[in-house]
């Protein structure tokens, strides 16, 4: 069946260093991709989004990068900091019909140390 | 622009018993999402409304689970009787768009059946 996943469960970083959390996926139906960031006891915030008719798009200390070719999802973050440790979560969306729906992988969960 | 609410944000049932969950999307948002988020997992789509029209429940164990979104505006879901694997947090999230644009979550309400 279609699928998202994550290479790495649990990346550790230290701070002020770049972050890259990577993610898979199998639907080469998806045109839209999105990354949340989820913090303990807190709904999925959105950070970033990006179509497929894109390959890069950047925002605030973060950048999504869209491989299609290999169907390959990446969310950089740049100096990383303490509250950037979170469940990271790519998606994406799914034909339904006459719209779309979203699936999450299991999510990385980036940790930030000194 | 207040976020999508929800209540209550913790409960503890015991098998068997019903449980109810209420979700006041953003104002103006069209498409509704219940979710259920189990520990160490990505959220999985129970069912998504648009307005008050059921688009997807593919995923929803229709002998325990309902839902209903009356008016198109506040959502409850319900879940009867509870069994132990229901143990989980349930996320309500909407958009603007009948789906496949940016989702935004709620809170979500932990649930623990003993």
């Amino acid at each position: 069946g279609e699928s998202v996943g994550l290479h790495l469960p649990t990346l550790s970083v230290q701070e002020g260093d770049n972050s890259i959390i990577n993610c898979a996926y199998s639907n080469s139906a998806s045109d839209y991709f999105i990354w949340y960031k989820q913090e303990s006891g807190k709904g999925p915030q959105f950070i970033i989004d990006i179509r497929s008719n894109m390959d890069k798009r950047q925002g605030q200390r973060v950048t999504v990068l869209l491989n299609k070719t290999v169907k390959h999802l990446s969310l950089q973050i740049a100096a990383t900091q303490p509250g950037d440790s979170a469940v990271y979560f790519c998606a994406y969306s799914q034909p339904l019909g006459n719209t779309d729906k979203l699936i999450f992988g299991t999510g990385t969960r980036l940790q930030v140390f000194p | 622009e207040a976020g999508v609410a929800q209540s209550p944000r913790y409960k503890i049932i015991e098998k068997r018993q019903s449980v109810a969950f209420w979700c006041n999307p953003i104002s103006g948002h069209a498409t509704l999402y219940w979710y259920q988020q189990i520990l160490g997992q990505g959220p999985k789509l129970l069912i998504q409304f648009q307005n008050n029209g059921v688009v997807d429940d593919s995923q929803l164990p229709k002998d325990r689970f309902s839902a209903e979104r009356l008016k198109g505006v506040d959502s409850t879901l319900k879940i009867q009787p509870a069994k132990l694997e229901d143990s989980a947090v349930y996320l309500c999230a909407s958009s603007p768009g009948s789906g496949g644009d940016t989702q935004y979550f709620g809170p979500g309400t932990r649930l623990t059946v003993l």
